[in-house]
């Protein structure tokens, strides 16, 4: 079990560009979820898949954003026209959904600057 | 709506000097409350998970408890490495699965 992986780690973008985030799950968990994080804040819940479906989006998640999970295995976050607002710390976490448990395990993160 | 408070936003302390952190939450039915240890550039390394009042859990160090309206995480002869911040996040009942975080505390150390 080598954990949850995130790819890239850092990502160094201009305003106005389209970037994509990877996210790999710890093997057989069936949920994943996408927070953000900024300086000084806890993280902040943007959506999460169970399997290949996905179940719910924040509201605060602009139509700029989208996610998906094809295979229900990995997934990808894209931002289009990305914005200063968007730098932050993109967190990916997973969890084996089983009765009351519900454990999410984070990933690295990746570091989004928006220039 | 649900919410999570952390207090204090920051904590020193000497090494050894045993000390507490709160989170206070709001939620209309818990599922579990979770603590979470976060080092800087790095994502947040579960330590453990509540469930119920009364309940308490301990790691080396740790031990957090959980009450109606808040958890505790008492930190029992701390090492600088146990500098860190700590997060608290709950999950409630009904067809979510999403936590909802407190900002955190950072805990700094000293020798």
């Amino acid at each position: 079990d080598t954990g949850v992986s995130q790819d890239p780690r850092h990502k160094i973008t201009k305003r106005g560009q389209n970037v994509t985030f990877r996210c790999d799950p710890i093997s057989e968990h069936n949920r994943l979820y996408w927070y953000r994080q900024t300086l000084g804040q806890g993280p902040e819940f943007l959506t999460y898949f169970q399997n290949e479906a996905q179940l719910e989006k924040s509201r605060l998640l602009s139509d700029r954003f989208s996610a998906e999970r094809p295979k229900g295995s990995f997934s990808t976050l894209e931002i289009q026209r990305t914005e200063q607002g968007d730098s932050a710390m993109y967190l990916c976490a997973s969890s084996l959904i089983a009765g009351v448990t519900d454990t999410q395990y984070f990933g690295p993160g990746t570091r989004l600057t928006v220039l | 709506e649900d919410q999570v408070t952390q207090s204090p936003e920051a904590l020193r302390l000497q090494e050894g000097e045993s000390s507490s952190l709160n989170c206070s939450y709001t939620v209309s039915g818990l599922r579990g409350l979770f603590w979470y240890r976060q080092d800087p550039g790095k994502g947040p390394e579960f330590l453990f998970t509540l469930y119920s009042a009364g309940e308490e859990k301990e790691k080396e160090r740790l031990k957090a408890t959980l009450t109606k309206k808040e958890s505790f995480l008492h930190i029992t002869a701390p090492k600088p490495e146990d500098s860190a911040t700590y997060l608290c996040a709950v999950q409630g009942t009904g067809n979510t699965g999403k936590l909802i975080f407190g900002q955190g505390t950072t805990l700094q150390v000293k020798p």
